[in-house]
């Protein structure tokens, strides 16, 4: 059975930096993509970015350029989200989703990181 | 402002027929590039509904078909039940092959 796991919930100051990991098992992990997705309080869906577990190559949406980076450890099968100079509205729930090779859709999701930005 | 422009809620009875769009343009789904639906019930992380346009994944009710048709897409679910209450999100790409997302549909059930 797939399973991504995430970090635990985090509280952050406005300007500080915050790490999410996405635990994966139950398949080959360079073999699929790794999303991240957030999900404002009552709003919808951002994609973020993408990396490629296999070779680190990424794409980040220009929305978060410069302050994001994602990253891989293909020795324990995890994926790394980091956010920086944290602002109100990076308060979110964030998501690490796995990118099916055949029709590039999210087809399995992590349970969700709750990033709480305050002051 | 989403990329995508759905309706920001639907409604219907008990075993009725709803249809939720996804409008895009020349720039993401009227390129060619396919279309996929999320399904995020209250409190819930969002599940793969529709991928590639019209495709099912196992343990998906047929009930949910999705169409495309130019730069617009469509879910359709029939034989509506209570459980189907949900926001419902269409996703494709741009033209840099970055994701782009729906604002997201509410469906509630009358």
């Amino acid at each position: 059975q797939f399973q991504l796991a995430q970090s635990g919930a985090e509280v952050k100051k406005p300007g500080a930096s915050v790490q999410v990991s996405c635990k994966t098992s139950g398949y080959t992990f360079t073999s699929h993509n790794i999303n991240w997705v957030r999900q404002a309080p009552g709003q919808g869906l951002e994609w973020m970015g993408w990396i490629s577990p296999s070779d680190g190559f990424t794409g980040y949406s220009q929305n978060l350029q410069g302050r994001v980076t994602l990253t891989t450890d293909a020795s324990t099968s995890t994926a790394y989200l980091e956010l920086r100079s944290l602002r109100s509205d990076d308060t979110a729930i964030y998501y690490c989703a796995r990118e099916s090779s055949h029709s590039g859709s999210f087809d399995y999701w992590g349970q969700g990181t709750l990033v709480t930005v305050s002051s | 402002q989403s990329v995508l422009t759905q309706p920001p809620s639907v409604s219907g009875a008990p075993g009725q027929r709803v249809t939720i769009s996804c409008t895009g343009s020349s720039s993401n789904i009227g390129t060619g590039y396919d279309v996929h639906w999320y399904q995020q019930l209250p409190g819930t992380v969002p599940t793969l509904l529709v991928y590639g346009n019209t495709n099912r994944p196992s343990g998906v009710p047929d009930r949910f078909s999705g169409s495309k048709s130019g730069a617009s897409a469509s879910l359709v679910i029939t034989g509506l039940q209570a459980e189907d209450e949900a926001i419902y999100y269409c996703q494709s790409y741009d033209s840099t092959l970055n994701v782009v997302f729906g604002g997201g549909t509410r469906l509630t059930v009358l």
